[in-house]
């Protein structure tokens, strides 16, 4: 079983819809999470943090259910600019990041 | 301010030979990372240094992978000798004092 899964899409949706990506994690000792977004032969890009409290940056929000080790993306209003892979990501005590395998997001006129 | 830089860019290089890969971190930023993505694979942590000591190597494959940040600046990575297995994408990541990591544009390297 991998550290953290995801759905590896593709998610094909329409301009202007609203997108849900869901993510769990294995290690509940695990300490922070984060979304990354990768675009196509890119370096990861840090999307935002997550609390458990939630939180919401703009069209994004992102939330966390640490019982049930479960990790949330809500994109509303999709762009055509939001196509890329997200990338749900897990730090432990050790500060090393583990990553999903990604989900592909495919935003569409 | 000047992200995560990487050199080379690319390199293809025949199996046996020795390849160093670079990357300076942010300014100021302590921690670094190196990460790699082969094929068809999540992108996998290989170590961590604390300026210039290593943290955490817990990822490095095997010990043909050997990695340097002397002076707790930039950091090099040199896998000697290179096998066709270690053909990937290799990122570095800097941080800060908390846990959000910047990644550089990685390394991509083709191993014939």
């Amino acid at each position: 079983r991998k550290e953290v899964e995801q759905d590896p899409g593709p998610f094909n949706v329409p301009e202007g819809a609203t997108v849900a990506f869901n993510c769990t994690y294995s290690n509940s000792a695990s300490q922070s999470f984060f979304w990354y977004r990768q675009d196509c032969r890119k370096e990861p890009k840090l999307l935002m943090s997550v609390y458990s409290s939630g939180n919401e940056d703009g069209r994004f929000t992102a939330q966390l259910n640490r019982a049930s080790q479960y990790i949330s993306l809500l994109i509303r209003d999709s762009k055509l600019s939001d196509s890329a892979t997200y990338l749900c990501v897990v730090g432990g005590g050790r500060r090393a990041l583990t990553f999903g395998s990604g989900t592909r997001l495919q935003v569409q006129p | 301010e000047a992200g995560v830089t990487q050199f080379p860019s690319h390199s293809v290089i025949e199996k046996g030979q020795t390849v160093t890969l670079r990357c300076d971190p942010i300014s100021g930023h302590d921690n670094l990372y190196w990460y790699r993505r082969v094929m068809g694979k999540e992108i996998k942590f290989l170590l961590h240094f604390v300026k210039e000591s290593k943290q955490d190597e817990s990822g490095m494959p095997n010990n043909r992978f050997l990695a340097e940040r002397t002076g707790g600046t930039y950091s090099t990575l040199k896998v000697q000798p290179a096998e066709l297995e270690d053909s990937g994408v290799y990122f570095c990541a800097s941080s800060p004092a908390n846990y959000e990591q910047y990644f550089g544009p990685g390394t991509r390297l083709t191993v014939t």
